[in-house]
Order: structure tokens, then sequence, then C-alpha cells
């Protein structure tokens, strides 16, 4: 049972280039979310996926966007990377409804766009 | 979602207890208070949520003021593997499962 896998864990972008970061996670859960951590902050939203076949945005989606592929797996995608796209990007995943208390956090991927 | 207030630091000595304060005075009647930590940027971590009353688990304990304005987690015997930066987050329990995450209190444990 691996819980929540990203790849890549490292990635360095030039400004403009694209890159989708992957996410996957075999708890079988329904919802996923996209996070990104900046130095020294808190983690913010960037969409999240109440269950398989839908999407909405979280407090930073501007520059990104997803695909919940199926139940298991939920990517984001940069389409043309900023400077100030750079970041630690977190995937996680929870079961829907009176228990969805508790997250499982992936163990991140690196951003750095130059 | 109810904001949250925290300590951006605190200093606990190995051993000791570790008493982690929140402040969430807005905090509405269908909201739970959730901990989670990060340690070392890795991803969070979820240690305990509740409603109204204390709660405890094998990794804490919470308490919340009667008028649930206020938590304190509760780390019983700190180690130096729980330095870590310490999340307090309030929300209404649902189909979405949203977090909103401030910047947290970064818990030192000291030898």
């Amino acid at each position: 049972n691996a819980g929540v896998t990203q790849t890549p864990k490292f990635q360095v972008l030039k400004t403009g280039q694209s890159m989708t970061l992957q996410c996957a996670q075999d708890m079988n859960h329904n919802s996923m979310y996209w996070y990104r951590q900046d130095p020294g902050m808190g983690l913010r939203l960037i969409y999240y996926s109440a269950s398989e076949g839908t999407t909405d945005k979280g407090e930073v989606p501007n520059g990104y966007n997803v695909s919940r592929l199926n139940k298991r797996e939920f990517s984001l995608r940069l389409e043309s990377a900023a400077p100030s796209q750079t970041s630690v990007y977190f995937c996680a995943s929870s079961t829907p409804g009176p228990s969805s208390y508790e997250q499982y956090f992936g163990p991140g991927t690196r951003l750095t766009v130059t | 979602d109810a904001k949250t207030t925290q300590p951006p630091s605190m200093d606990c000595a190995e051993g000791r207890a570790a008493n982690l304060p929140c402040n969430h005075s807005t905090i509405s009647g269908n909201e739970y208070v959730y901990w989670y930590r990060q340690i070392h940027s890795q991803g969070p971590q979820y240690i305990i949520h509740g409603l109204k009353n204390n709660e405890t688990n094998e990794m804490a304990s919470l308490i919340i003021t009667e008028d649930r304005k206020s938590s304190t987690l509760i780390l019983p015997h700190a180690t130096l593997r729980d330095t870590a930066v310490y999340y307090c987050i309030v929300r209404v329990v649902g189909n979405t499962g949203k977090l909103i995450f401030g910047q947290g209190t970064t818990l030192q444990v000291k030898p």
C-alpha cells in the first residue's frame, strides 16, 4: 500500500515550458487535491476533485489546469511555466462525507522555474 | 471557514509536554477543529480533530474551550522527532474535504 505517490520528485523548467505533475493514490479515496507551498508559507489549495469526473478551483488556480483521469489519478498541468510558480507541490486524497477529516499527502514535487 | 491564529514559533524541552494554542474566535457551530503537522518539508500529517469535546489519540490530546473560540494541542511527552510546523485548521465537514492552511506554529523541541 503505497498511499499517495507523486512524480517527478524534482523538476527544473525554463519560463514558458509546460509540464504535467502526476499524482496517484491506492486507498480508494474519492477526493483528491493539489496544493502549493512557497518558502516559509503554509499550503494553498490550487484545485480539488471531490469525486471522479468533477474538479473545482481552490484559492490559487490561475496558471494551472487539472485532470481527474480516473479514481486513482489526478494530474496538474502548467501550460506556460512562470518563475512565480516555483514552489513545492503536494497532492493529497481523502474519503468524502463525515469522515473526511484526514487527508493523506504525497511527498511533494519540488519545481523550479528559471 | 473560520480563520485561525497561532503563535509563529514555540520551544519545548524534550520529554516535557508541548502545549500549542490556537485561536478561532469566529468558529461556527458546525465547524470542526483539525490539527496537522509538517515535518521538514514532508507532506503534512493528520494529528487529531474535534468538535466540542476534548479528544485524545495515540499522538496527542485536543482541548477545546467551552465557548469553542480557542483550542490547545497537547503533545504529552515531546521528542526531537516532534519538531515540526503545526497547523490548526477549522472547517465544516463535507464532501469536498478542502483544507485552508494558515502559517502554523513552528515547534522546536530541544534536548
